[in-house]
This record gives structure tokens, sequence and C-alpha cells, in this order.
């Protein structure tokens, strides 16, 4: 089957570091995804990893090992506007067609003063 | 941003009733999907569409139908509501790869009473 999970809710301080974790089992790979989403919003594009290693944007960080299925997604000098879901998406290129993400539930992450 | 617009952003409705949600996009791409957005769980995909007149299922498609009669409409019919549907649910779309990097709708938040 496929499954996706990611922590329901994490805490950090304002100034840290947080990494959100997202291990996967599909049975197609063909690229993760990390979205953002605030409360009572859309989701918005973040990153996007189809080959092992780091993808640096800013303050902003994804990894990816695809043998082991897991990704994460860091954040760096942790700003209040942080606060918010953070959602891993995985498209399955063995689903119904090529056309289709799998989604996490989503890891909301509270951001402290 | 992307040019994408749902309506309404509100709906309240009776059990029983069809309902209607219309998603608008201004950035002339091939695809469209429709997906609902539950507590505790991924965002699940509804239906989809790669072209006009051009669609298909995705995971949670039962109740539920479309239609794409242009490039720019992509609507979604439940034709009897429950109050199973009462979800929020997110129009996107995206450009050439077929899924993936995805461009939001505000969403529209329906409860069925």
């Amino acid at each position: 089957g496929q499954n996706i999970d990611q922590p329901t809710e994490m805490t950090a301080t304002e100034g840290a570091i947080v990494q959100i974790n997202c291990t996967y089992q599909t049975s197609g790979f063909n690229g993760l995804f990390w979205y953002q989403q605030h409360a009572g919003e859309a989701p918005t594009f973040l990153s996007y990893n189809v080959l092992d290693g780091l993808e640096e944007k800013g303050r902003f960080s994804s990894f990816l090992s695809r043998s082991k299925g897991y990704s994460y997604l860091l954040l760096k000098e942790l700003q209040m506007k942080d606060s918010a879901s953070y959602l891993c998406a995985v498209r399955d290129g063995a689903q119904w067609s090529n056309y289709q993400l799998i989604w996490g539930a989503g890891t909301k992450l509270i951001i402290k003063p | 941003d992307a040019g994408i617009t749902q309506s309404p952003r509100h709906k309240v409705t009776e059990t029983g009733t069809p309902v209607t949600l219309r998603c608008h996009q201004t950035e002339n791409h091939r695809y469209m999907y429709w997906y609902r957005q539950d507590p505790g769980h991924g965002l699940r995909l509804i239906h989809y569409s790669y072209g006009v007149k051009d669609t298909d299922k995705g995971e949670v498609s039962d109740g539920y139908s479309v239609s794409r009669s242009k490039t720019e409409d992509f609507l979604l019919t439940l034709e009897s509501a429950t109050s199973s549907q009462t979800s929020v649910y997110f129009c996107a779309i995206s450009d050439g790869d077929g899924g993936g990097k995805l461009f939001f709708g505000s969403g529209t938040q329906l409860s069925v009473l």
C-alpha cells in the first residue's frame, strides 16, 4: 500500500532550527514535494526533490533519501510567520496515472517567542 | 501568484441538495484538480482534468462529478450532498508536468447540514 507519515505537531522557538521528517511507502516514486499551509489558507509550494541529497532555498532546505523512503524539511532562523502546517507529498508514478500526488496529513509547526 | 479563483468561498447547504463549486484559472494551464481536505487526513484527490472534456477520477470520487467545457473553468458538482461531504475543497492547477508543483485556489468551506 501507500503511506506517508509526518509528525502531527511540533513546537520550536523563534530564531532556532527545526527539522520536519517525512517517511513514505509507495509502490513507485517520481518526486517528493513540500508545501506550506497557513491556517485558513491554501497550500503553497516550497520544494521539490527527485534525486537524493539536499536542496537549499534560503532559510528552507529539503533532503531526500530514496533508499530509506525518507525526507526532511529544515527551517533555519525561525520566524513567527513560519507557524503553519507543512505538507509532504509524493508523486507515485505507479498510481492510476502520473497525475496525482499522495499527501501526508501535515505537520503543524508552532513557533514560540 | 497564479491566477486561480474559487467560488463560493463559503457555503452551507442541506442534505440531499445539489451543490456546484467553480474553479476559474487565467493561466491557461492544462491540468486542473479538485481536492478535499479534512482534519487528520492529507489532501485527497476527488477528480482531475488533463484538458477540455478530459477528466478522470481520483481516490475519493464517489458522490462527485466534474465538468470542464473550457480550459479556464473546472466545475465540481455534488449531486446530492451528504454530511460526509462537509469539508474544505481546494482547486489546483499545474502546467506541463501533470502534477507536483501545484497552485491552489483559496478554498471553499462547505457545510452540509
